[in-house]
């Protein structure tokens, strides 16, 4: 199957700053990307659909000044977290379709982002 | 939007023994409903997949089924075993270019 790849794994921070999240499809193309968010023994939310050379669509509820999504080529995506804070703690990950109309999701290996 | 209800959030069976997971969705547009299982800290990993013009499919030990008039599908797990332990998330999505809505997951403990 396809590859995603997604770095860093795992991420500390101070509250204030802030992290980019890369995501990269290794075998493919991905015109759209889509990020997940997930807390600890719960479902994963979609946050935003990530669409090259396009702006990104954003789910209800998230907001886009905080987590800045860039899909500036077709094999990466990246996720920037600005000033952290600790309720922004989560387990973060991309997704995406590898072409063909299969839906087919193929998943990044997630970020655990903990803010201090 | 679409809505996914899965049921039951946890189960617990002894090994050998059959686990099956109901999930329901809202829209009709869907037609893509994949199920996957994430392991602690993990990835999901799709194990099966059924699209709307199937009413079965079947890989081995694990087996779908679609009922597309009354908007639920269902997995099912026979003879299983202590790595089958994990959580299952079963989603539903139109189809190519969309998203998928995850159900709220079933925590599978399988006791040997």
């Amino acid at each position: 199957g396809a590859v995603v790849s997604q770095h860093p794994s795992r991420v500390i921070c101070k509250s204030g700053t802030s992290v980019k999240i890369e995501c990269r499809s290794l075998d493919f193309q991905a015109t759209t990307m889509f990020w997940y968010r997930q807390f600890p023994k719960k479902s994963l939310m979609l946050m935003a659909t990530s669409n090259e050379g396009s702006k990104a669509t954003y789910e209800q509820g998230v907001e886009k000044d905080k987590f800045l999504i860039n899909h500036a080529s077709l094999t990466l995506s990246t996720l920037t977290v600005t000033s952290a804070h600790p309720e922004d703690s989560s387990f973060y990950i991309c997704s995406a379709m590898s072409g063909g109309n299969t839906g087919e999701l193929f998943f990044g290996e997630g970020s655990r982002l903990t803010v201090l | 939007g679409e809505n996914v209800e899965q049921h039951p959030s946890t189960l617990s069976v002894q090994e050998g023994d059959s686990a099956v997971i109901k999930c329901t969705y809202s829209d009709s547009a869907s037609n893509y409903f994949p199920w996957y299982k994430q392991e602690l800290g993990k990835r999901p990993q799709l194990i099966i997949d059924i699209r709307s013009n199937v009413g079965e499919k079947k890989d081995q030990r694990i087996a779908v089924t679609l009922n597309k008039t009354a908007k639920h599908f269902s997995l099912h797990i026979t003879e299983t075993q202590p790595e089958d332990s994990a959580v299952y998330f079963c989603a539903a999505s139109p189809g190519s270019g969309y998203a998928l809505n995850f159900g709220k997951g079933t925590s599978l403990l399988v006791t040997p």
